[in-house]
């Protein structure tokens, strides 16, 4: 059974502090997935990142795969209010179906 | 990308009641998945609705208790039957589409009294 431990489970900052939160596995992933969930609302893809070593960036968010594909981090500078939420990665196995991790609720204090 | 319309989008039912939670797409599909989530938690897959055949459910998830439907390419309900104030918790659906990418409706909010 494929695993994805995403940590730090919780996390708490001020308005302008870098932050960045982890997800790990000792599986390999074909491709993992990061999504934003708000409250009330479902989960929102923001990006896949599917080759090993690979690096996207939207705007102050920055996602990295791992080598190995084993794991991912996602890198936001200068944290907004705006980007509260809870933060979930997600990989595929090569299955249509998703692994997620626990999620990582984060809260911008203005 | 796709989208999704879920309905409802919340209620509140007595125990031993059923609901059917509806899910709609905006384009053809071949993937739709249902999960469960506590509020602020991750998700939970209840099953995968497989068109033209019956659900593919994960552990812990009988066709009793949630039976599904998948008509076409556009559409799936999830029932929650038999419902217990443990059932209280947020369905979504899913689309998927290609390089495993999901599409997710904004959830139904159950509350079992």
């Amino acid at each position: 059974t494929q695993l994805l431990e995403q940590s730090p489970q919780f996390l708490s900052i001020q308005e302008g502090e870098n932050l960045t939160v982890y997800c790990n596995s000792s599986s390999v992933f074909s491709s993992l997935q990061w999504y934003r969930q708000e409250p009330g609302e479902g989960p929102v893809l923001l990006v896949t990142v599917v080759t090993g070593g690979e690096v996207k960036k939207l705007k102050r968010l920055t996602f990295q795969f791992g080598d190995a594909r084993k794991d991912s981090s996602l890198h936001i500078t200068a944290a907004q209010p705006g980007d509260t939420g809870l933060y979930l990665c997600a990989g595929s196995g090569g299955s249509e179906k998703l692994v997620f991790g626990k999620g990582t609720k984060l809260t911008v204090n203005p | 990308s796709a989208v999704i319309s879920q309905k409802p989008s919340r209620d509140i039912c007595q125990r031993g009641t059923s609901l059917t939670i509806q899910c709609q797409v905006d384009s053809q599909v071949t993937m739709m998945f249902w999960y469960r989530q506590q509020p602020g938690q991750s998700l939970t897959l209840i099953a995968t609705a497989n068109q033209g055949s019956e659900a593919t459910y994960e552990s812990g998830f009988v066709i009793d208790k949630f039976p599904i439907s998948r008509p076409n390419l556009t559409f799936s309900t999830l029932t929650v039957s038999n419902m217990s104030p443990e059932d209280s918790s947020i369905y979504l659906c899913s689309a998927g589409q290609a390089g495993n990418i999901q599409y997710f409706g904004a959830g139904t909010r159950l509350s079992v009294l």
